[in-house]
């Protein structure tokens, strides 16, 4: 089975606190995206990478930053927090689609608190 | 650019009827289209997708979905809904090498 790990469940920070999300994924995926979820709003792409070193902006990246050294391992870095990224992050992987059929493998999810 | 709408937030059904969960996409070309379920408080599970060939597609769960190329819809049903059916359902399109483009998402309520 194809798992994408994200280290924490629930996460309550401070405010302008420098906060990692890290996601790991164990099937050699060249994609990585990190997604945040708000009720009414669906998910909005924040970051993803379609290789190591790569990153490449997605609808709402400001405040947030990536980082993918390793091609298993995909970080969201949330610069200086603020009580507005308060989120469902979700991250995903997937294999670069050649012919369409793939689509994305999800973490469980973090949830995290700015307070 | 590719699309999906989901023309329903809510959708509320009782046990053992059946279910039906809205889908429309726009792309140009040949559409890739796939079904996930979200449980509170967890990521999205693929329930199933459609790259070509039969237009009536089953997935996990006792789910299936139709493809309908005139109506450009993806509809998810389930003859005979489950009460533990009760989740988030996302519709989403292949937009390109990489993404999915997501529909908003609708809720589905299955009352005993």
């Amino acid at each position: 089975d194809v798992k994408v790990t994200q280290s924490s469940r629930y996460l309550v920070k401070r405010t302008g606190e420098k906060v990692f999300l890290e996601c790991v994924q164990d099937m050699d995926h060249e994609n990585m995206f990190w997604y945040r979820q708000d009720p009414g709003l669906g998910l909005r792409l924040i970051y993803f990478s379609y290789d190591v070193k790569m990153k490449e902006k997605g609808d709402i990246p400001e405040g947030y930053s990536v980082s993918r050294e390793k091609k298993e391992r995909f970080s969201l870095i949330l610069e200086s927090a603020s009580t507005n990224q308060t989120s469902m992050y979700l991250c995903a992987s997937s294999y670069t689609a050649g012919q369409g059929g793939y689509g994305y493998t999800f973490g469980s999810g973090t949830r995290l608190t700015v307070v | 650019a590719q699309s999906v709408a989901q023309p329903e937030d809510q959708v509320k059904v009782a046990e053992g009827n059946p279910l039906t969960v809205k889908c429309t996409y726009s792309v140009s070309g040949n559409p890739y289209l796939f079904w996930y379920v979200q449980y509170p408080n967890r990521g999205l599970q693929f329930l199933l997708k459609y790259i070509t060939g039969d237009n009536l597609v089953k997935g996990s769960y006792g789910f299936e979905a139709e493809f309908n190329k005139s109506q450009t819809s993806f509809h998810l049903k389930k003859p005979s809904a489950l009460v533990s059916d009760s989740a988030l359902y996302f519709c989403a399109v292949r937009e390109d090498d990489y993404k999915l483009s997501f529909g908003a998402g609708t809720t589905v309520t299955v009352r005993a």
